[in-house]
């Protein structure tokens, strides 16, 4: 069946700008999460949606970052006045049911460029 | 805080070389690890699980041991190809973590040379 998918895969704009990356998750999981991997790193948590709420925001690195899930499929990572440093992949991941005993089945990331 | 580590960084290897992969972790309070692969410009692709009770786990050519006291791991790829080449990931579901959060290392670049 189909995978993860992220649209847009690549996505350049100008510091001060707001960008949306949108995740599709493979259909019926319940779980989905998003990370970000900085050059050189490994993927960093940032929010955890069970269902349509988040059940976890720990990681969003300050108040430009939101993300939303309205209908507990389809979900969408906003990032408000980007800055340079925001430059990173954007991967979204989801699970069946959510859970530290599943695997996570990974999408293959926008690549978002701050200029 | 957990941290997760991978050594080495890099590794070059001919083909048919049977290698390893390192991982270390700080905190063995997990609840499983995980090891993935990463294409360039790819997304991740989950290798192998290994539950906290567990101690390996094996697919194919690929065997990831867990040793959860030391806070070790480690991933055996036999008769390595050249389509082997990717970045290898590894990741713990901590205790002290969300139910989402998975703690990466920062990987381990390996090229297969023909």
């Amino acid at each position: 069946g189909a995978g993860v998918s992220q649209t847009p895969s690549n996505k350049v704009t100008e510091k001060g700008k707001y960008v949306e990356l949108r995740c599709d998750p493979i259909s019926g999981h319940t779980a989905l999460y998003w990370y970000r991997q900085s050059l050189g790193q490994g993927p960093e948590f940032l929010i955890y949606f069970q269902g349509t709420g988040a059940a976890d925001d720990s990681g969003l690195p300050n108040d430009r970052f939101f993300a939303v899930r309205p209908e507990g499929s389809v979900s969408t990572l906003k990032i408000q006045r980007t800055e340079r440093g925001d430059s990173a992949v954007y991967l979204c991941a989801s699970s069946l049911v959510g859970g530290r005993r599943e695997t996570q089945y990974f999408g293959p990331g926008t690549r978002l460029l701050v200029l | 805080k957990q941290e997760v580590t991978q050594i080495p960084a890099a590794l070059s290897v001919p083909e048919g070389e049977n290698l390893v992969l390192n991982c270390s972790f700080t905190d063995s309070a997990i609840y499983n690890l995980q090891w993935f692969r990463q294409d360039p410009g790819k997304g991740l692709t989950s290798l192998l699980l290994i539950q906290s009770s567990q101690r390996e786990q094996t697919s194919g050519r690929l065997n990831a041991s867990l040793d959860k006291s030391s806070g070790r791991s480690t991933l055996y790829i036999a008769a390595s190809q050249p389509g082997d080449s990717a970045t290898y990931l590894c990741a713990v579901y901590h205790y002290g973590g969300s139910q989402g959060n998975l703690i990466f290392g920062k990987g381990t670049k390996l090229s297969v040379k023909p």
